[in-house]
């Protein structure tokens, strides 16, 4: 079956330190999203790709990276973690679809991350 | 721009009560909209869809129906249990671009 996977499911990092939060799915979509969820905010888009070698930021995308070298992997990076980046994490990717058609999102199961 | 309210606070109801968690939108177009579902330490799972105005969507005893009158999307269940005890999200697709918006989400707890 197809699935999207996120890694590790938990991680504690140093402020200062790199951090990369892996996202791997087999269903083929086109477009990748990564959102952070804080109490109180909900759901904050991140970055986002739409194919390979196509990256965007959202709207809290300061602080993080992406890169789509293929279909299946998004990978997220921190490049330097700081404590107000203490936050769950999910991946998210979806098939391309024509203007007013859309089919949702399959997410991930989450990365929570702990910056100490 | 597009966008989704959703009522403010956490929802706290008995079991077998009837739940309503209202959510309106602001689009152009014709948007879709969702509902999805987050049980905790888990991701958010679609939880029903309308694609187009009068469309009823429906799962696990779940309604909601597109309004565009009143540009709403408001979550039904009529007798709820104590599983469905999650937080819940509006959604709405933004035209042209492969992305959805969501609300900040519902808490909802169910008591026995």
């Amino acid at each position: 079956d197809a699935e999207i996977t996120q890694s590790p499911r938990h991680k504690i990092t140093e402020t200062g330190r790199q951090v990369t939060l892996a996202c791997h799915q087999t269903w083929n979509h086109n477009n990748m999203f990564w959102y952070r969820q804080d109490l109180g905010h909900g759901l904050r888009l991140i970055h986002y790709s739409y194919g390979v070698h196509d990256t965007n930021k959202g709207e809290v995308s300061d602080g993080y990276s992406v890169s789509r070298s293929n279909t299946e992997d998004l990978p997220l990076t921190l490049e330097s973690a700081a404590s107000s980046q203490t936050s769950v994490y999910f991946c998210a990717s979806s098939e391309s679809t024509e203007p007013g058609q859309h089919y949702g999102y399959t997410f991930g199961s989450g990365t929570r991350l702990t910056v100490v | 721009g597009n966008s989704v309210t959703q009522m403010e606070g956490p929802v706290t109801l008995s079991e077998e009560a009837f739940l309503t968690i209202n959510c309106t939108y602001t689009a152009t177009g014709y948007p879709s909209l969702f509902w999805y579902v987050q049980y905790p330490g888990e991701g958010l799972q679609l939880l029903l869809k309308a694609t187009k105005a009068d469309d009823k969507g429906s799962n696990k005893g779940f309604e909601a129906t597109y309004r565009k009158e009143t540009t709403s999307f408001h979550l039904e269940k009529g007798s709820v249990q104590v599983s469905d005890s999650a937080v819940y999200f509006c959604a709405l697709s933004l035209y042209g671009n492969n992305r959805l918006a969501f609300g900040k989400g519902n808490q909802v707890v169910v008591i026995p």
